[in-house]
């Protein structure tokens, strides 16, 4: 099976622009899970959808914002840029109702 | 709220030594799951092993074991004759289900840094 699939790897932005980043599941697996990753605050939980729905938000402000297709695949978007936003931003699978999550290798934004 | 902690930053091993990362968790859920999750430079995050709080035998996987002390919110991880190749940040995480029945959200711990040395 192939694993969690992330794209693009690397980006880089400035600031006020927006992105789309791209996530495709473990094959069957119908939760995906967005995280983001910075040297100062760690791993931080943004949005958690399944089966087209979103069912746990995080603590990030209306800027960031996902959605889930009817194959699972998710993408995540950013409006407005801002230089903290410059993380590695990982994406999650696993089964319904399973504890395990499976990692992407993420996609590392960079905005100038 | 639940948290995790893991209070060494950054460890350091000889090659085929054994080492031992510490966290620690604070939760009022009764039913859980642990994990530690390693990170190498390629960023790719790989489960390392997993424990079920309402299980008391500590989980082993390979070179890796863990001591689970559920009542002194405890999971450490031992890594056995380390290898080059365990150079790495560990996370330790933690999950429980939601009223939904669902696990949905990995909290975890702000990592430990681990170089092997030859």
């Amino acid at each position: 099976k192939a694993g969690v699939t992330q794209t693009p790897r690397y980006l880089i932005k400035t600031r006020g622009q927006q992105v789309t980043l791209s996530c495709s599941p473990i094959s069957g697996h119908r939760s995906v899970s967005w995280y983001q990753q910075t040297p100062g605050q760690g791993l931080q939980f943004l949005f958690e959808y399944f089966s087209e729905t979103q069912r746990n938000k995080g603590n990030f402000p209306g800027r960031f914002s996902g959605r889930q297709f009817s194959n699972s695949r998710s993408e995540m978007n950013v409006s407005t840029l801002e230089l903290g936003d410059s993380a590695l931003y990982l994406c999650a699978s696993s089964p319904q109702g399973a504890d395990i999550q499976y990692f992407g290798a993420g996609t590392r934004l960079s905005v100038l | 709220a639940q948290t995790v902690t893991q209070s060494q930053p950054e460890m350091s091993v000889q090659e085929a030594e054994t080492v031992t990362l510490s966290c620690t968790y604070d939760t009022s859920e009764s039913n859980y799951y642990l994990f530690w999750y390693k990170q190498p430079p390629s960023r790719q995050m790989i489960l390392v092993i997993r424990q079920e709080a309402y299980k008391q035998q500590n989980a082993t996987e390979n070179r890796f074991s863990v001591n689970f002390q559920k009542a002194a919110k405890s999971f450490s991880l031992k890594i056995s004759d380390s290898q080059l190749g365990d150079t790495a940040m560990y996370f330790c995480a933690f999950i429980y289900p939601n009223s939904g029945g669902s696990n949905y959200k990995l909290t975890f711990g702000k990592g430990t840094l681990l170089t092997v040395n030859p």
